[in-house]
């Protein structure tokens, strides 16, 4: 019973495709986090959703576009895909102000 | 400079060993302090996690916080095979959303 669900796990595209990422979370948190995790395994927060409302939104290139239709998912859109988009991203979600659960991940490669 | 700096690793040890995992951070207003450990192809998994200065024991595993030197450390005592793996330290400020800013992770490799 997967607390933290991700979809895909795997996804190759080619530059200047879009692309979704879908999260899903059964845990009943209110905030869900999308996380970029680069090549060197820096893991950085993109975007944090709190009962559906935006209260986080990093340094993201408009392109990434997070989407929360109810308080158990959260899905990341990405426009016109470019090579530095290659990534680990990671879906969390969390009740408490400190534990965060992870997703296993969506490896993006662009080529 | 990173909010939070973390020596890559590798760091390589043998079974039975001691891993001492260190982080230090520059911002005084974090007040929460994390460690997560990754598997390979793996999301991270909250280890421990403190918000005051001192030790926090979990088994085979002793956080300490020292927040006047703004050091962090992670101590696995007995190491295992199966602790191999990258560690990440994190930190938070409550009024921030819970926004988790991590170090780079270490890599550890426990040899048996």
């Amino acid at each position: 019973d997967t607390a933290v669900s991700q979809t895909p796990k795997y996804l190759v595209t080619q530059m200047g495709n879009d692309k979704s990422i879908k999260c899903e979370q059964n845990l009943g948190h209110d905030t869900m986090y999308w996380y970029k995790q680069d090549s060197k395994k820096f893991l950085k927060i993109m975007f944090s959703y709190n009962n559906k409302e935006l209260i986080i939104n990093e340094t993201v290139p408009n392109r990434f576009s997070p989407k929360s239709p109810d308080k158990a998912h959260l899905n990341l859109h990405i426009n016109s895909l470019e090579l530095g988009d290659s990534a680990v991203y990671f879906c969390a979600s969390s009740q408490t102000d400190t534990e965060a659960f992870f997703g296993q991940g969506t490896r993006l490669t662009v080529v | 400079q990173k909010e939070v700096e973390q020596d890559p690793g590798p760091l390589s040890v043998p079974e039975g060993a001691i891993v001492s995992l260190n982080c230090t951070y520059s911002n005084s207003a974090f007040q929460y302090f994390m460690w997560y450990r990754q598997y390979s192809r793996k999301g991270p998994e909250l280890l421990m996690y403190t918000y005051s200065s001192g030790n926090k024991e979990d088994g085979r595993f002793t956080a300490q916080v020292d927040k006047s030197s703004k050091y962090i450390s992670l101590f696995i005592r007995d190491s295992q095979p199966s602790d191999s793996a990258t560690y990440l330290c994190a930190t938070t400020i409550k009024a921030a959303g819970n926004k988790l800013t991590f170090g780079g992770g270490t890599r550890v490799l426990v040899k048996p």
